[in-house]
């Protein structure tokens, strides 16, 4: 399984943008890049996914560089809500695997 | 729509025992998938099932096993429980095709081994 790497932890204030940075060096082509959150005391949940382009939905914007070694999870505007343990992980195209690494803490301060 | 429930969501057991964990999928999800979570592993994957068969399985111990029902219900089963089992177990769901479904977890069944 394709590895990736993300800092432990980060820190930001409340209605500022975040940008949680992954890298992927390893990924292979038909590996999607996938995020998911955890909030404390529930289970993971999902937040995006892209394989080269760009990708915008209600919760976060996903940029893609152009080699796909490396992603940017960007929160436009963060709210205490959305302090939690970020992953960043490579899936296969059709596996319903995740491979969890250990993620990024994300605190938000008011 | 309702979610993806576990039960129980507390468990307490003792060393040798063994316990079963059960999921109730999202409504027309076909794919179960459990993952244990510790503060030392992180989330690890367990095994998938699809359609009542075992489609993958993680490195664990063949003292857990699961099994899947014609309704898509999952179970997990730990035999021989040891201190390190100890963890929160998770269940995700998805439609489990080829597309890049996204994965729906339950709250998890905290087990406590002691």
């Amino acid at each position: 399984d394709a590895k990736t790497t993300q800092p432990n932890s980060m820190e930001s204030n409340e209605e500022e943008p975040v940008h949680l940075p992954c890298n992927h060096s390893t990924i292979s082509g038909t590996d999607y890049i996938h995020w998911y959150r955890q909030l404390p005391s529930q289970g993971p949940e999902y937040v995006i996914h892209g394989l080269t382009s760009n990708v915008n939905n209600r919760m976060a914007s996903l940029a893609i560089a152009e080699d796909r070694k490396s992603s940017t999870l960007i929160l436009h505007r963060a709210t205490l809500r959305d302090a939690a343990v970020y992953y960043c992980i490579l899936r296969v195209q059709g596996a319903q695997k995740l491979v969890f690494g250990q993620g990024t803490r994300l605190t938000i301060n008011p | 729509k309702a979610g993806v429930t576990q039960t129980p969501r507390y468990l307490i057991k003792t060393r040798g025992q063994q316990v079963t964990l059960s999921c109730s999928p999202i409504s027309g999800h076909r794919s179960v998938s459990w993952y244990q979570q510790t503060p030392g592993q992180g989330l690890q994957f367990l095994f998938e099932y699809f359609s009542e068969t075992q489609r993958n399985k993680g490195n664990f111990p063949g003292r857990f096993s699961g099994r899947q029902f014609s309704n898509s219900r999952s179970e997990m089963n730990v035999s021989t429980l040891e201190l390190g089992d100890s963890a929160l177990y998770l269940c995700a769901s998805s439609l489990g095709g080829l597309v890049h479904n996204e994965q729906f977890f339950g709250p998890g069944t905290r087990l406590t081994v002691l």
